[in-house]
């Protein structure tokens, strides 16, 4: 079945480290794959997009088809970066996302 | 623009009962999708309904059901509720659903459901 992981429910990182959330996917082709956030009392809201390979709040996610993986990375992590972070690539058929189990990042202070 | 509303915002119901949750989408957007989100969980694919007619089901029981109005509103229905139904329910909406690329998700603040 097609599925998506990512490794890590919690990731803790000190404000101003690098941060690397990890998602990898089981699908054959060229998926479409999204990273959503999820701040505390907020929506679930689009984070970035890979299709449009453009950067949001410091954070890119490049697609690696080799290693089947799409990682959100980000050079130095901020406090307000703290959310949840679910990776989502689409179904089998691309008729739904089938969203992964989400990290929980902390950035401390 | 308006958002997607969900009503209610939270709900206590007991054993047994049924509840329905309403989600109206972004105007325009013709799609609109159901999980359920809990901790241990995550985020758990329901339904998707576009254009009315139910386009794709994840694998819940047939407790769980919903449907679409013309105005593309959308209503789900649990019903014989039971206490593991606890959770926060979303419902997002989209201009044609994830089928297409590129495609962007607009979520719902959700209706948070209490079962005792």
């Amino acid at each position: 079945a097609q599925r998506v992981t990512q490794p890590e429910k919690l990731l803790s990182v000190f404000k101003g480290a690098p941060v690397e959330l990890k998602c990898n996917y089981s699908y054959s082709g060229s998926p479409e794959l999204f990273w959503y956030v999820q701040y505390s009392r907020q929506r679930l809201q689009l984070l970035l997009r890979h299709i449009s390979r453009e950067s949001i709040k410091g954070f890119t996610a490049d697609l690696n088809k080799g290693e089947t993986s799409f990682h959100l990375k980000k050079p130095f992590a901020q406090e307000e970066d703290s959310a949840m972070y679910y990776c989502a690539p689409p179904d089998n058929y691309g008729q739904n996302f089938v969203f992964g189990p989400g990290t929980r990042l902390s950035v401390l202070p | 623009k308006a958002g997607v509303t969900q009503t209610p915002r939270y709900l206590i119901k007991t054993r047994g009962q049924q509840v329905t949750l309403s989600c109206s989408p972004i105007s325009g957007h013709r799609s609109v999708s159901w999980y359920q989100q809990t901790p241990g969980q995550g985020l758990q694919f329901l339904f998707e309904y576009f254009s009315e007619t139910q386009r794709n089901k994840g694998n819940f029981p047939g407790r769980f059901s919903g449907r679409q109005f013309s105005n593309s509103r959308s209503e789900m229905n649990v019903s014989t509720l039971e206490l593991g139904d606890s959770a926060l329910y979303l419902c997002a909406s989209s201009l044609d659903g994830f089928r297409v690329g590129n495609t962007e998700a607009f979520f719902g603040q959700g209706t948070r459901l209490t079962v005792v």
